[in-house]
């Protein structure tokens, strides 16, 4: 079975400055790993996808993701934040079988202040 | 391109009453459905989810049920809603080999 660990809640940050969300799966096979973001009362949009090839994955809004084997980690970053990246950020893993799902984790609460 | 449709947006219901949230999804066919509800605090808990028509698997026995009568759509029921099943229900669907999901704008049911 899988599982999800996002190692903080809620990070607060100032505008412009760098972030990181942290993200630790836990798997007996290989994976495919997600992180998605959450606006107010809205539902999840795929900020972007690990599948295989490059460990670096650069997704939307400037966002980037490196995924690590060794460490189990898929941890998301960002050079420079804006207001607007105020929002819940989810980490997601699945194991590709057709029958089966994405798991989540708890999520982390980006709080971007000018 | 695909899209997918929840509704409605939001919904105040008694306690005892039915419910029936509806999902749909355009531009895909026999895609993997989802149900999901997100509490506060609690992320995401995966309810149901349907690998094809009248095929419902439940993740969290409770108050609520399934089905998917046609391809590409999916709907939540309750005969009888408690308390404790207000919070935010999304719908996704995604392909066969899971490589991602898409998810609806989200249904905020408020049981009073």
């Amino acid at each position: 079975a899988q599982s999800v660990t996002q190692l903080d809640s809620q990070v607060p940050v100032f505008e412009e400055a760098p972030v990181e969300l942290r993200c630790n799966y836990s798997s007996s096979v290989s994976v495919y790993l997600f992180w998605y973001v959450q606006y107010p009362n809205q539902g999840l949009q795929l900020l972007l996808k690990y599948l295989s090839g490059s460990t670096l994955v650069k997704g939307i809004n400037g966002f980037e993701a490196e995924f690590n084997k060794s460490q189990t980690s898929f941890h998301l970053r960002k050079p420079s934040v804006h207001i607007s990246d105020t929002a819940e950020y989810f980490c997601a893993v699945s194991d590709g079988r057709s029958q089966g799902n994405l798991i989540f984790g708890k999520g982390t609460k980006l709080s971007v202040k000018p | 391109s695909q899209t997918i449709h929840q509704w409605p947006a939001t919904l105040v219901q008694p306690v005892g009453s039915p419910l029936s949230l509806e999902c749909t999804v355009e531009g895909t066919s026999n895609p993997n459905l989802y149900w999901y509800r997100q509490a506060a605090g609690r992320g995401l808990q995966l309810l149901f989810y349907s690998v094809g028509i009248g095929q419902i698997s439940s993740e969290v026995p409770q108050n609520l049920s399934a089905s998917r009568p046609q391809d590409r759509q999916f709907i939540l029921s309750s005969k009888k809603l408690l308390l404790s099943d207000s919070g935010f229900y999304l719908c996704a669907w995604g392909g066969r080999m899971n490589t991602e999901a898409f998810f609806g704008q989200g249904t905020r049911l408020t049981v009073v």
